[in-house]
């Protein structure tokens, strides 16, 4: 059974390009949730993605823009990359129906976005 | 923002030894979660404890929650270089939409 996987594992882009990443969660979750996280800080959340709907959003702006797919899979959109973007970016997949519920989340191994 | 905060920040002990941390957050939630990160990739679930629990258990791991202090600790048992890591909390209100403290850097030395 695989885990959650993501796409690609490194990056390194310019300010001012845009930046798709992308994961494919768990077999059998339903609900991607994407984080960002800086150098010696915890995750922050960006958004979540459940029946191909943006359903809850964290505090960033309109420059990051999401997608979930049919089958599950998502990606995270970054316009405008700005210095202050680069961070490690997880996905984590989750579903209401399994035993452990939504409550718990299943990381991949995340992207590093580097941008200079 | 960053809801729960981590005490301390950094803790290095022998192998062998027990190790505690500490989370603090602010706001009501419907759960507390615990996960481990090796070296900047992806984040491990380690233990979940509910809002009307009290303590929980999962092998070496010993959460507690107090509700009324709004903090939760972790205590890791008879530690191993193995769990050399940084420990985050994150608190999930009825939303399901996880918060994270800042994380404790784990050095176990052999």
């Amino acid at each position: 059974d695989a885990g959650v996987t993501q796409s690609p594992t490194h990056l390194i882009k310019t300010r001012g390009q845009q930046v798709t990443l992308r994961c494919s969660p768990k077999s059998g979750h339903d609900t991607v949730s994407w984080y960002q996280q800086a150098l010696g800080q915890g995750p922050q959340f960006i958004f979540q993605y459940y029946e191909e709907e943006e359903r809850q959003r964290g505090n960033f702006p309109d420059r990051f823009s999401g997608h979930q797919f049919p089958n599950y899979s998502s990606e995270l959109n970054v316009n405008a990359l700005l210095l202050g973007d680069s961070a490690l970016y997880l996905c984590a997949s989750s579903s209401p129906r399994g035993l452990a519920g939504r409550d718990t989340q299943y990381f991949g191994p995340g992207t590093r976005l580097t941008v200079l | 923002s960053q809801q729960g905060e981590e005490d301390p920040q950094a803790l290095s002990i022998q192998e062998g030894e027990n190790a505690t941390m500490n989370c603090s957050y602010k706001t009501s939630i419907n759960n507390l979660q615990w996960y481990r990160q090796n070296s900047g990739r992806g984040l491990v679930h380690l233990i979940l404890i509910r809002s009307n629990e009290r303590e929980k258990h999962s092998g070496r791991l010993r959460v507690t929650l107090d509700t009324s202090k709004k903090s939760s600790s972790l205590l890791i048992t008879a530690s191993r270089a193995a769990d050399t890591a940084s420990y985050f909390c994150a608190t999930a209100d009825s939303n399901y939409q996880l918060i994270w403290g800042a994380g404790t850097k784990l050095i176990i030395k052999p």
